[in-house]
């Protein structure tokens, strides 16, 4: 298994500028998961998804910040317009029950808001 | 709710030297407890987990955590670290009763293996 799939993994864009971060689950994980992770505050979740259909949104900082999951296999994060505060560490993760609750996480999409 | 207090931020310890990092959480229910590490530039990895049964768990590098209930505590320890092993660990903790599988992950400890 290719294990979680992000991409891409640096992106550098000026303020104001739509971003979109994108997943790869692994199969057959039926619950997928995006955080952020900064210097000041650390790894925090943003939202996630379970069966495709999103559960929790409460960590989504702003309406600025979107997801979406059309299918099992993709995800998509988008932030527009992007401000340089967004900068930081995007990750992605999947699971499923048999799991036992072990997230499996991504590399990250490092992103740069100028 | 649950919250994860991980106490130092920062561990700065000799090779082969043995190390301890702190993790204590609060919780209202029974919990699942994890360790992840974070290399430079990479995703997390899952080092450690406690489910149930023994309360001392042995995970991937040598490295181990003891489970004690009455201090709310998860520590991990290493007899005898190695260069390698520098990197950024997380403790996280997720409820029995979470059909969501969430985690909360504590604020993370660097790890600097110093030669």
């Amino acid at each position: 298994d290719a294990g979680v799939i992000q991409s891409p993994r640096h992106e550098v864009t000026e303020m104001g500028q739509e971003v979109t971060l994108r997943c790869k689950p692994i199969s057959g994980h039926d619950y997928l998961f995006w955080y952020r992770q900064t210097m000041m505050r650390g790894l925090e979740l943003l939202i996630y998804f379970n069966n495709n259909v999103p559960i929790d949104d409460s960590g989504m900082p702003e309406d600025r910040f979107s997801a979406k999951m059309p299918n099992a296999s993709f995800s998509t994060l988008k932030i527009q317009p992007s401000e340089p505060r967004d900068s930081a560490v995007y990750f992605c993760a999947s699971t499923d029950t048999g799991s036992r609750q072990r997230q499996y996480f991504g590399p990250g999409t490092r992103l740069t808001v100028l | 709710a649950q919250s994860v207090t991980q106490l130092d931020s920062q561990v700065p310890v000799f090779e082969e030297a043995p190390v301890e990092l702190r993790c204590n959480y609060s919780s209202s229910v029974s919990v699942y407890l994890f360790w992840y590490v974070q290399y430079p530039n990479q995703g997390l990895q899952l080092l450690l987990k406690y489910l149930s049964g023994s309360t001392l768990v042995k995970g991937i590098n040598g490295f181990e955590a003891e489970f004690n209930k009455s201090q709310t505590s998860f520590h991990l320890r290493k007899p005898s670290v190695h260069i390698s092993d520098t990197a950024e660990y997380f403790c996280a903790v997720s409820d029995l009763d979470n059909a969501g599988n969430m985690l909360t992950f504590g604020g993370g400890t660097r790890l600097m293996v110093k030669p």
